[in-house]
């Protein structure tokens, strides 16, 4: 079942303006990454974490490994009408073996131009 | 490099119908995923593979097959397809199972 709750579902945003989405579990997880999904397309990879505290940065995209290992947060600065998407986080457990990767439900963003 | 590549594209079928998707990669990735996504569900496994000649059950399975005979393929059946079936397919693969995850370009499959 979902383990990972990703907030906002969606969100309405005007151009130019900063976006922050999340991603909280009860559980402790070893990897966090956050994908785009553009509409009619598969999800594409944006950023990849795999140390608790680890923060990355990719253009004006900025993903946070949290140190309870529970939970990750994704910033977009600065936002264009490109950024429009679904933004999905995905996690693999602790101790999982080699079972695969749980996904959120996704973030919609729309922006306003 | 093709990537991750999925055929058909779009597929109408009609209830109790089968049919075979199928997806192949060019990265000599281990394992390989097939996943269904709908309106405010996100991505839902629906079996995966940790190699080749393996195959395990993710989320939802039920009403699905499949099948990885050769590591490149990962086939998704549908031996009786049913209107809840309706929904978008993709495809992943990755190297390993903790890494990323590409995806397919998706198939969009609408039984009636």
């Amino acid at each position: 079942g979902q383990q990972l709750n990703q907030s906002p579902q969606s969100m309405f945003i005007q151009e130019g303006e900063d976006v922050s989405m999340n991603c909280t579990s009860s559980s402790i997880f070893n990897t966090w990454l956050w994908y785009k999904q553009d509409p009619g397309e598969g999800p594409v990879l944006l950023i990849a974490l795999y140390k608790a505290g680890e923060l990355t940065s990719n253009g004006r995209l900025t993903a946070q490994f949290g140190i309870t290992r529970k939970d990750s947060f994704l910033n977009i600065s600065a936002s264009i009408p490109s950024d429009v998407g679904i933004y999905f986080c995905a996690g693999q457990l602790q101790d999982s073996g080699n079972t695969p990767l749980v996904f959120g439900k996704g973030t919609r963003l729309s922006v306003i131009a | 490099n093709a990537g991750v590549t999925q055929t058909p594209k779009f597929r109408v079928l009609k209830t109790g119908q089968s049919m075979t998707l199928l997806c192949a990669q060019d990265m000599n990735h281990e394992y390989m995923y097939w996943y269904r996504q709908d309106p405010g569900m996100g991505l839902r496994l629906i079996h995966y593979s940790v190699g080749e000649g393996t195959t395990a059950k993710g989320e939802v399975p039920d009403g699905y097959n499949v099948s990885r005979l050769k590591k490149q393929n990962f086939l998704l059946g549908l031996e009786s397809a049913a209107p809840s079936q309706t929904s978008v397919y993709f495809c992943a693969s990755s190297y390993v199972s903790n890494d990323e995850q590409f995806f397919g370009p998706g198939t969009r499959l609408t039984v009636l």
